[in-house]
């Protein structure tokens, strides 16, 4: 089975502090994906990041990044220079084996506060 | 726009009442799935499909039935709503069974049993 922990329930930053949600997750497969998704106060689901299994390279996209790694089986997000926008919830999700077909594992999810 | 349409996006129910959840995708996605959402539980499968004609439960099916008669559709039904089944749902698509292609996420549905 799958599981993803996201320990941090909520975090409250101040602007431009910058800020990491850890992610944690279980699998015994050894072909998986792990995403983030963002989920702002509208409600929609914003794909942010998709990783694979076999590449731990570190990724860096504007003030985002992501550090992926398989010996303590964590995928963190830090956000740099963090901004009121920035505050949402953030899901940390895996996708391993066919059961349930494309089944994504979601984590309770991250709620980030930005204040100004 | 090419996406994932949930409608509607927001319902109340009376405990008992019945009613359908509709998703539509018009990418030729042949995977659709539905999520329910619960405060500090994530989003949890309901049920999916692979393609029209075929189904299968998630990992919380229970008071939920859904059909694919066609590629683009992919409805959620609620028997007999009951206030545990007050959530967000969102309806996901997929290109095929590999999730290397990603997933679309509707905008979701917002219920509520009274």
């Amino acid at each position: 089975a799958q599981k993803v922990t996201q320990a941090q329930t909520e975090i409250s930053v101040v602007e431009k502090e910058d800020v990491t949600l850890d992610c944690v997750y279980e699998t015994r497969d050894t072909t998986y994906y792990l995403f983030w998704y963002k989920q702002p106060p509208s409600g929609e689901l914003v794909f942010l990041i998709r990783r694979n299994s076999f590449d731990e390279q570190n990724e860096i996209s504007g003030r985002y990044s992501w550090n992926f790694q398989k010996s303590t089986s964590s995928f963190n997000f830090t956000i740099t220079a963090s901004q009121v926008v920035d505050s949402a919830v953030y899901f940390c999700a895996l996708s391993a084996s066919l059961e349930y077909g494309n089944k994504l594992v979601f984590g309770a999810g991250t709620i980030l506060r930005v204040k100004s | 726009n090419a996406g994932v349409t949930q409608t509607p996006k927001f319902q109340v129910l009376k405990t008992g009442q019945s009613m359908t959840l509709q998703c539509a995708q018009d990418m030729n996605h042949e995977y659709m799935s539905w999520y329910r959402q619960d405060p500090g539980m994530g989003l949890r499968l309901i049920h999916y499909s692979v393609g029209a004609g075929i189904t299968d439960q998630g990992e919380v099916p229970n008071g939920y039935n859904v059909s694919r008669s066609t590629t683009e559709d992919f409805p959620l039904r609620l028997l007999s709503a009951a206030p545990s089944q007050t959530s967000v749902y969102f309806c996901a698509s997929s290109y095929s069974g590999l999730v290397i292609y990603g997933y679309t996420f509707g905008s979701g549905t917002r219920l509520t049993v009274v």
